[in-house]
This record gives C-alpha cells, structure tokens and sequence, in this order.
C-alpha cells in the first residue's frame, strides 16, 4: 500500500493529451515538493518533473505538472508511442521523515 | 557527468545480510547540495524508498525498515553502501542507488542490481 495515490493504468491515443493524478496528504503532498519519475521497460526511472512543476534540462516541455492542495497532477500532451512507460510521483512526508511514492501509473498510448 | 553503478552479490541467503554498494564517479560524493539514496523496486511493482545519507553521516530510513536497515557512507572511496540484516524473500527487489537534490528529488539513478533472497 503505497502513501501517495495513482490510478493504476490510463490511456490515450497518439497526439492526444493524458493527466495522471496523484493524491497524498498535509504531510507529504500538500507540505512539500512532488516530483514525477518516468520508467520505461526494464530501465531505471529517469526524473521528469521536481519542485511540482519544473523540469530538469532535455526534459520535453510536453510534460508539464501541477500541484493543487494535497493533490498533484502530471500532463503529456502530443503523445507519442515512446512515452509508453510507467510514472511514478513522490514526495517527502514530514511526518514520516521518509520519501515517498506512488505506486505507479502505467500509460499506454493507443 | 556523473554516474553511479551499484554493485554487490545478487543472491542472499533468508536470514543473511544483504550489502550493497553504490560507486559515484564525474563527480564527489562530498558535494553539499546532495544526498545519496537506495530505492527498491520489487518485480513487477513499484518504488519504495529505503534511505538516504549526507556525505557527513546524517541518514534518514523508510520507518518501515528502519530495524534492518544501515547506510553509510564512505568518502575517500566515493562510495556509499547499504546493509540489510535478516533478509527475507520479499527482500526481493533491483536495487537502485541515487542522487537527491535535499533529500527529494532524485535526479541521478545508477541502472540497478536484482537481488534475490533465496535458498
């Protein structure tokens, strides 16, 4: 039972738009940065997203993230079969003094 | 650039102590903006963030494993390592080895190393 929420699997067509959610609490989301980890088969998972919404140079602008209360929210807009993967979203739990995860979201684009 | 490679046995016998260790090159692991953290991944599931350690010694665990778990650090060598005591099959994972911007995000993965907790 992982502490952050995802919907296990989404999916979307080529050229359209995907949101994958993740939902946390006072302690973890909605206190401290979220970040979004892309992992495609069998490769370790690549950041994509930190501080909510920046991302790290050489990441496409085509995935852009949110965060709203204790909910945070990851956008990939102008699909493309490469971007078949599974995402992650984690934070910092101040309660906890741990990191923490979603337990993952696996995009398939039709 | 900076890499990281972890390294260690890939089969550990229940009850045994599972140890690994993480080598950082491009770059010294006595930088102050970072931390250096395990994450594990069990087939077929998710991320779990084990722990994490300042080139200092300062560490953090998941409290879950807090009772089984050490990180340390070694910085002539560039290294840090992770020990796992009494493992157990759902020990069972690829383990990888980061680096941390603070103690969250991690921006650096090594490729990972499957470890199996098996007679």
């Amino acid at each position: 039972q992982s502490v952050l929420t995802q919907p296990p699997s989404v999916s979307a067509a080529p050229g359209q738009k995907v949101t994958i959610a993740c939902s946390g609490t006072s302690s973890n989301v909605g206190k401290n940065y979220v970040s979004w980890y892309q992992q495609l088969p069998g490769t370790a998972p690549k950041l994509l997203i930190y501080d909510n919404n920046k991302r790290p140079s050489g990441i496409p602008d085509r995935f852009s993230g949110s965060k709203s209360g204790t909910s945070a929210t990851l956008d990939i807009t102008g699909l493309q079969t490469g971007d078949e993967a599974d995402y992650y979203c984690g934070a910092w739990d101040t309660s906890l003094s741990a990191g923490v995860f979603g337990g993952g979201t696996k995009l398939t684009v039709l | 650039q900076l890499q990281m490679q972890e390294s260690g046995p890939g089969l550990v016998r229940p009850s045994e102590t599972l140890s690994l260790t993480c080598s950082v090159s491009g770059g010294s692991i006595s930088s102050g903006a970072y931390y250096w953290g395990w994450i594990r991944q069990p087939p077929g599931k998710g991320l779990e963030w084990i722990g994490s350690v300042y080139y200092t010694g300062i560490t953090y665990y998941n409290p879950s494993l807090k009772s089984r778990v050490t990180i340390s650090v070694d910085t002539s060598k560039n290294q840090f390592s992770l020990r796992l005591t009494s493992g157990i099959a759902t020990d069972t994972a690829v383990y990888y080895c980061a680096r941390s911007m603070g103690v969250a995000p991690f921006d650096i993965w090594g490729q990972g190393t499957l470890v199996s907790v098996s007679s």
